[in-house]
């Protein structure tokens, strides 16, 4: 079965410090794709990155890095010195052959 | 080309009235998807198009839910009869690759009194 956990409903931090949103999925393919969005209260929904199954590597991009770990289906996304602009749902979604499933969404707060 | 656009951004109706949604892609992107949003989840699939072919359509689509896209470029939601239940954010997405949803549209918020 195909699924994607984000068992962090929300999160309040305060500003600069670090956070971290935790993923878990579940799929029997061997070929998929992993996704962090961001939905800030506009509603529209911002792509943040994409990676295929085969790619282990962790990646960083300015403050925001992502880690991924087939060992234990994780794709953990980290917000490094976090700002109030960060404050949005942020959602992990799986794509596979089935098709795309979203998580429920972190609701993350950044506090001045 | 400014990225995946959907008319009307807001939709108000009352309970038993048609309404009709409207996504235009990125122009090159031969796929197209539909999802639904209701308020504290995440997005579900609706149904998927690759050019005029509706290749999947998700159980949520039932028989009152229709989706076209007629001449591969542009896509139409329609819901017949509606009910308060639809009220949701419909968002539309399209890609070049299969699965590769990094283009969302700014979604057509649905509300049904």
């Amino acid at each position: 079965a195909q699924k994607v956990t984000q068992a962090q409903t929300e999160i309040s931090v305060v500003e600069k410090e670090d956070v971290t949103l935790d993923c878990v999925y579940e799929t029997r393919d061997t070929t998929y794709y992993l996704f962090w969005y961001k939905q800030p209260p506009s509603g529209e929904l911002v792509f943040l990155i994409r990676r295929n199954s085969f790619d282990e590597q962790n990646e960083i991009s300015g403050r925001y890095s992502w880690n991924f770990q087939k060992s234990t289906s994780s794709f953990n996304f980290t917000i490094t010195a976090s700002q109030v602009v960060d404050s949005a749902v942020y959602f992990c979604a799986l794509s596979d052959s089935n098709d795309m499933r979203f998580g429920a969404g972190t609701r993350l707060t950044v506090k001045p | 080309d400014t990225g995946v656009s959907q008319d009307p951004r807001h939709k108000i109706t009352k309970r038993g009235q048609n309404v009709t949604f409207r996504c235009d892609p990125i122009s090159e992107h031969n796929r197209l998807y539909w999802y639904r949003q209701t308020l504290g989840q995440g997005p579900e699939f609706l149904t998927y198009f690759q050019n005029e072919a509706q290749l999947e359509k998700s159980r949520l689509l039932s028989d009152r839910f229709s989706a076209e896209r007629p001449k591969g470029s542009f896509s139409t939601l329609e819901i017949q009869r509606t009910e308060q239940g639809d009220s949701a954010m419909y968002l539309c997405a399209s890609s070049l690759e299969y699965g590769a949803l990094e283009n969302f549209g700014p979604g057509t918020r649905l509300t049904v009194t």
